[in-house]
């Protein structure tokens, strides 16, 4: 079956690094999302990686280990705003995004 | 209007009732998907459409029926559903299927809740 795991919540405090991880295991692979969800309101996209590496967006990372089905999302100096659910999402052979349940990440002052 | 847009943001209807779901995208996008978002589980992908035919229907109930009359638009249209159904729709659209880089454009979702 396809799977991908992630941890339901993570606290953090502001200012600080945090590091979500995501493990998957699906029917092919053709990339490795992750979106941001804000309580109330759409996912949105924040990276994307389809070769083994690390791609950084300004405070945010995202690093893929595809022989490892392994990836994870950095978020640098963290502020309060970041607080949110972040979703990590596999697209399979198909062309299908298989999603994970979400982290909710807490920040604290 | 810019982005995805969802009519209505919150519906609450009868077991017995007969309502409809409504997506637009701005984006000039080619597929558009439904999802369902339950607390704490992850996102299940309803239905694919990619240029207007249906790719996908991942064994969703018959009380769930879409329609996409055109590439900018998406229906979901529901009838006899069940308590089980309440949570969040969501409606998303990207540049078109097996593209690369895929990314999904999502919608602010509808908040059903079947009573």
């Amino acid at each position: 079956g396809q799977n991908i795991d992630q941890p339901t919540e993570m606290t953090a405090t502001e200012g600080a690094i945090v590091q979500i991880n995501c493990t998957y295991q699906t029917s092919g692979f053709n990339g490795l999302f992750w979106y941001q969800q804000h309580a109330g309101e759409a996912p949105t996209f924040l990276s994307y990686n389809v070769l083994d590496g690390l791609e950084e967006k300004g405070r945010f990372s995202s690093f893929l280990s595809r022989s490892k089905g392994y990836s994870y999302l950095l978020l640098k100096e963290l502020q309060m705003k970041d607080s949110a659910s972040y979703l990590c999402a596999v697209e399979d052979s198909n062309y299908q995004l298989i999603w994970g349940a979400g982290t909710k990440l807490i920040i604290k002052p | 209007e810019t982005g995805v847009t969802q009519t209505p943001r919150h519906l609450v209807m009868g077991m017995t009732n007969k309502k409809s779901l409504k997506c637009e995208q701005h984006l000039g996008h080619n597929a558009m998907y439904w999802y369902k978002q339950s607390a704490k589980k992850p996102l299940e992908l309803m239905f694919v459409y990619n240029f207007k035919e249906q790719t996908e229907n991942n064994s969703v109930p018959s009380r769930f029926s879409p329609e996409c009359p055109n590439s900018s638009h998406l229906f979901l249209h529901l009838h006899t559903l069940q308590p089980e159904d309440s949570a969040l729709y969501l409606c998303a659209s990207s540049q078109d299927l097996a593209s690369g880089a895929n990314e999904q454009f999502f919608g602010p979702g509808t908040r059903l809740t079947v009573l």
